[in-house]
Parts: C-alpha cells; sequence; structure tokens
C-alpha cells in the first residue's frame, strides 16, 4: 500500500516570498503520478500541479513548481511571489498509473500568507 | 469550462435516516471516486466505479454505503442508516479515459444529529 507523508501541518509566510512545502512518499511503484491539491476555506479541491514519475524534468505552473526526487521518494511544492489568495490547506496525493485509481492524500499542511 | 456538480451543498439528518449525496460528472468521464474528509482531516477515498461497477472500496465503505448511477449523468452516493461518525465533506471526482487526473466537485457537507 502507497502512504504519503507531509510533516509541517502548518506554516506561514509573509506576501511575496517563497514557501516550500514537503511532501514524501512510499510506494513499490515505479511508474505513478503525484499531485498537489490545494483546498480553500471555501474546501473545493483544486489541482494546483501534477507530476508523472516517468519524466525527469520537475513541472511547473505559473509560480507553483515541484521538486521530484525519486530516488529519495520526495515531493515538494514551491510557492513564489507568494499572494493572500495562496492561503489555503495544500495536500499531496500520489495516485498509480493503471487507469482507474485511487488518489491517496497526505494529511495536509495548513499555509497562512501574511500581508 | 466542464465542472463536476455535486447537490446538495449542505444535508442535516437524523442519526439512523438514509441520505443521497448527488454528484453529475464531468459528461464524458468514464471514471468515478467518492472521497471523505472529516473535519481537519486528510481526504479519504471511499469508492471508484467504472463501466457501472464499483472498481475499488476502502473499508469505510461498509453495506451501510452504495453507488450508482442511475441514469448514465447522475452519480449517486447512498448512506442507508447514518451514524454520527458519518459526519463529514463529501466529495465526488470524475476523470477522462487516460484517468491521469481528477477533477473534484464542491463537495456536501453532511451533518449527522
Amino acid at each position: 500500500a502507497q502512504t504519503v507523508t507531509q510533516s509541517q501541518p502548518e506554516m506561514s509566510v509573509q506576501e511575496a516570498e517563497t514557501v516550500t512545502l514537503s511532501c514524501t512518499y512510499d510506494t513499490s511503484e515505479n511508474n505513478y503520478y503525484l499531485f498537489w491539491y490545494k483546498q480553500p476555506p471555501s474546501r473545493q479541491m483544486i489541482l494546483v500541479i501534477r507530476q508523472e514519475a516517468y519524466k525527469q524534468q520537475n513541472a511547473t505552473e505559473n509560480r507553483f513548481s515541484v521538486n521530484f526526487q525519486k530516488a529519495a521518494k520526495s515531493f515538494s511544492l514551491k510557492i513564489s511571489d507568494s499572494q493572500l489568495g495562496d492561503t489555503a490547506m495544500y495536500f499531496c496525493a500520489f495516485m498509480r498509473t493503471f487507469g482507474n485509481e485511487k488518489l491517496t492524500f497526505g494529511t495536509g499542511t495548513r499555509l497562512t500568507i501574511i500581508p | 469550462e466542464p465542472e463536476v456538480t455535486q447537490t446538495p451543498s449542505h444535508q442535516v439528518t437524523q442519526m439512523g435516516q438514509e441520505v443521497i449525496l448527488r454528484c453529475v460528472p464531468i459528461s464524458n468521464h468514464l471514471y468515478f471516486y467518492w472521497y471523505r474528509q472529516i473535519l481537519g482531516q486528510k481526504v479519504e477515498f471511499l469508492v471508484s466505479f467504472y463501466n457501472n461497477e464499483i472498481s475499488e472500496k476502502s473499508e469505510i465503505f461498509d453495506d451501510q454505503f452504495s453507488v450508482e448511477r442511475p441514469d448514465g449523468s447522475n452519480f449517486t452516493l447512498k448512506i442507508r442508516s447514518t451514524k454520527l461518525e458519518d459526519s463529514a465533506m463529501y466529495f465526488c471526482a470524475s476523470a477522462g479515459a487516460e484517468g491521469n487526473e481528477q477533477f473534484f466537485g464542491p463537495g456536501t457537507r453532511l451533518t449527522v444529529l
């Protein structure tokens, strides 16, 4: 079974600064997907970024980027130029690549952007 | 942009009552899921559904739970006899043929009194 660990329950950072959220996972699979989801106070689950394990290049989406270290089973999210709207819970998630697969989530990191 | 919708947004029920949570997945999607999030906790997988049958279910998804896709557009989660511990946010999600990205609905907050 896969597990996802987020060791930072809460983080805060000043607006416009850069912040990195950590995530580690455990799996015996070689091919899989990793995701970061954002959950604002509305509790909607919003996909931030996706990484395919067979791709060595780290995924980026505007101000969001990941540092994917496959051997270390580490998948951190970097938010650059943080904005007040980035305040949310962030969940790291794992999914196998066989088509109809469930997401396994970590416990989340509550990120607060301070004005 | 197509989106997953869920109704109701909030459901309050008495312990022991049956509830049906409704979801309309994105129209050309093939894979459907229900997840649960107890307040302050992580999101947990309940069940996946494909080709009109359950593909996988978690240990949470016991005999009190059932899913159905009655008409080709709706996807429902039924809880037959609700318990206090069923109080949670329930998310529906769907994925297309590639299955590599799940789109979530806004959730239904279930409160069992």
